[in-house]
């Protein structure tokens, strides 16, 4: 499996609403990663996990919640989102925090925030 | 690195013809490189990196060249075909921890 797998594709939520965006790698990667993509616009890094703890934080707002439950998995919930916050979110995976060997994106969440 | 605007620099070429892309790198700390390849809807798709250690890599149909002297990447695609329409993002990995950045990114269309 040389996948990285997100769900939902398509989220649309209320800036009242909770939700939370998820991915899956099975490759043995130990470092994931959570990017915000604009329109026209390059990924941006949100997050970095590397064997499971949280190790950069983009001073992303904390309406945006990054979790690790496991080696596989990466959840990013959201809470209070602001139109703004639409985006294209994006999961990745890698070997380590200091390789970058097997870089791999996700699809992505298309995300609509009303 | 920075998104020049709103207005991502287009290429437009022939189906058949070749195409290069290039990226102009801001850290000269910089040692790993990637180049992607983002079609409408989807995520980044992994196309061919290369290391600081190398000058030119070449895989099915592409060749990254790097020039550290002026830091600056390129791609090259061998023989387009409009397959190869999507958004182009080359990527460079900083410092000792794995933050990859992307430059801003290239249109490439392909005419039949």
């Amino acid at each position: 499996d040389t996948e990285v797998t997100q769900t939902p594709k398509h989220l649309v939520m209320g800036m009242t609403n909770k939700k939370s965006l998820k991915c899956e790698q099975h490759m043995g990667h130990r470092a994931m990663y959570w990017y915000k993509q604009k329109a026209k616009k390059p990924p941006e890094l949100m997050f970095v996990y590397s064997y499971e703890k949280l190790s950069i934080n983009e001073s992303v707002p904390s309406r945006f919640s990054p979790e690790c439950p496991n080696s596989s998995l990466l959840n990013l919930h959201l809470h209070a989102l602001q139109p703004e916050d639409s985006a294209l979110y994006l999961c990745a995976s890698s070997q380590s925090r200091l390789s970058n060997y097997g870089y791999t994106f996700g699809s992505g969440t298309r995300l609509t925030v009303v | 690195g920075e998104s020049v605007g709103l207005h991502l620099p287009t290429l437009s070429v022939q189906e058949g013809d070749n195409s290069i892309i290039n990226c102009a790198y801001s850290n000269s700390a910089s040692d790993y490189f990637i180049w992607y390849k983002q079609e409408s809807g989807k995520g980044p798709q992994f196309i061919i990196d290369i290391r600081s250690n190398m000058d030119k890599r070449q895989g099915q149909r592409v060749t990254v060249l790097l020039n550290k002297t002026v830091k600056h990447l390129s791609l090259q695609i061998a023989a387009t075909q409009p397959g190869d329409s999507a958004v182009y993002f080359c990527a460079e990995s900083r410092e000792y921890g794995n933050k990859l950045v992307f430059g801003a990114g290239t249109i490439l269309r392909v005419k039949s």
